[in-house]
């Protein structure tokens, strides 16, 4: 099945720790995204990348670094300069500007 | 910065009644999409309408659009327990079609 995989669904690390979401897609789809989900809220735009090595910055990058060497994959480094890292991260990818998202389940990341 | 606003927050029913969900917006716009999200999970997307349409249908949902007003509601007909969700909407607006925008969404339950 066609689809997008994270892993892993739930993450724990200390504080001062950098982590690294995975996120693999098989859909041949160009444009890869994460966003980042706090309770009650809507979602918010970390990075992007609408072609192999090449990405953005959304909204809220700082503490964030990306890498795209693959098309099928987009790692997510959560540094140990983001401030508030506990959320629910959410990879997805389109085929293009303005196409229908296809998200993944998420990962959780707690850090205490 | 949140483009999009959800109304209501959150929307109870019984099953086969109807729901109906608004989603406002601050500057023009590409094509607006709406998506929903079951607890815990990534996003489905359900719906894409463009800024020269008016109105859509897929199924049970109907998405309208009136950009004078910059906003846009989805119908829900004879609603389901499994209809028990999140739903956001996302805008795309001009100038960068990647960066789409999400509101913080309404969470409608539909009691059996």
């Amino acid at each position: 099945d066609g689809g997008i995989t994270q892993s892993p669904k739930y993450l724990f690390r200390k504080e001062g720790q950098n982590v690294t979401l995975s996120c693999e897609q098989n859909l041949n789809h160009d444009a890869m995204y994460w966003y980042r989900q706090d309770p009650g809220q809507g979602l918010r735009l970390i990075y992007y990348s609408q072609i192999v090595n090449d990405f953005q910055k959304g909204d809220i990058a700082e503490g964030y670094s990306v890498s795209r060497e693959k098309k099928e994959s987009f790692p997510l480094t959560v540094t140990s300069a983001q401030k508030n890292p506990t959320a629910f991260y959410l990879c997805a990818s389109s085929l293009g500007g303005g196409s229908p998202l296809h998200f993944g389940n998420g990962t959780r990341l707690t850090v205490t | 910065s949140q483009q999009g606003e959800e109304d209501p927050q959150a929307l109870s029913i019984q099953e086969g009644e109807n729901a109906t969900m608004n989603c406002s917006y601050k500057t023009s716009i590409n094509n607006l999409q709406w998506y929903r999200q079951n607890s815990g999970r990534g996003l489905v997307h359900l719906i894409l309408i463009r800024s020269n349409e008016r109105e859509k249908h897929s199924g049970r949902l109907r998405v309208t659009l009136d950009t004078s007003k910059k906003s846009s509601s989805l119908l829900i007909t004879a609603s389901r327990a499994a209809d028990t969700a999140s739903y956001f909407c996302a805008t795309s607006p001009g100038g960068s079609n990647y960066k789409l925008t999400f509101g913080k969404g309404t969470l409608l339950t539909v009691n059996p």
